[in-house]
């Protein structure tokens, strides 16, 4: 099946600094999301971008299908951005495949 | 409304009990999942359901009964579970299949003791 692998694994900012997160997938994929999840586990979609830019406030999301990878880039971090950052993969087989997630602690 | 309501928010259940948990959506999306999230790991697919009727069901052990009456609500019927099904079982909805992004619930923290 296909492989997505997110880079950092865990990530600790000073509250106001910028980040960028990575996600590598294996194939081709029909789609393409990014989730925060907050401590009481709610999976917020962020983005659902298969190819392209978008930005939504502070957060950013590039996605070059080409090459089989996406970015996800927070600018001036809060508190409130800490949490756990899943990229998931959508398939034509129905199927989606979730990153092991990078774990972002921002400190105040 | 832009929605996955998911019930209960926390459940704690013995292994000879039967249970149900529930998922309802309102934004006309047509298919619908269960997932399974153990701590400090990404959701898992269990079951996906499109135009109501079952299309995936990940080799999930049948104590996991998915049900879904209607194109709003989805149900997950449990039986016969043991401790290690502990776990945060999350609900999703999309509009119509992997082209379309997904909303998900805010989950069931399910213990088995």
């Amino acid at each position: 099946g296909i492989q997505v692998e997110q880079s950092p694994p865990d990530l600790i900012l000073q509250e106001g600094a910028n980040s960028t997160l990575r996600c590598n997938f294996s194939d081709s994929v029909n789609n393409l999301q990014w989730f925060h999840q907050n401590p009481w586990g709610q999976l917020i979609n962020l983005f659902y971008i298969p190819s392209g830019t978008k930005q939504n406030g502070r957060l950013s999301a590039t996605t070059v299908a080409t090459e089989r990878y996406s970015l996800l880039y927070i600018s001036s971090s809060q508190t409130t951005d800490s949490g756990v950052y899943f990229c998931a993969v959508h398939t034509n087989a129905g199927k989606s495949t979730f990153g092991d997630g990078t774990t972002l602690t921002v400190k105040p | 409304d832009t929605e996955v309501t998911q019930t209960p928010k926390h459940l704690v259940m013995g292994m000879t009990n039967k249970k149900s948990l529930k998922c309802e959506q309102h934004m006309g999306h047509r298919a619908m999942y269960w997932y399974k999230q153990k701590a400090k790991k990404p959701p898992e697919l269990m079951f996906v359901y499109s135009y109501e009727k079952l299309s995936i069901n990940e080799s999930v052990p049948s104590r996991f009964s998915p049900e879904c009456p209607n194109s709003s609500l989805l149900n997950l019927h449990l039986h016969a579970l043991q401790p290690e099904d502990s776990a945060l079982y999350l609900c999703a909805s999309s509009q119509g299949g992997v082209a379309y992004g997904y909303t998900f619930g805010s989950g069931t923290r399910l213990t088995v003791v």
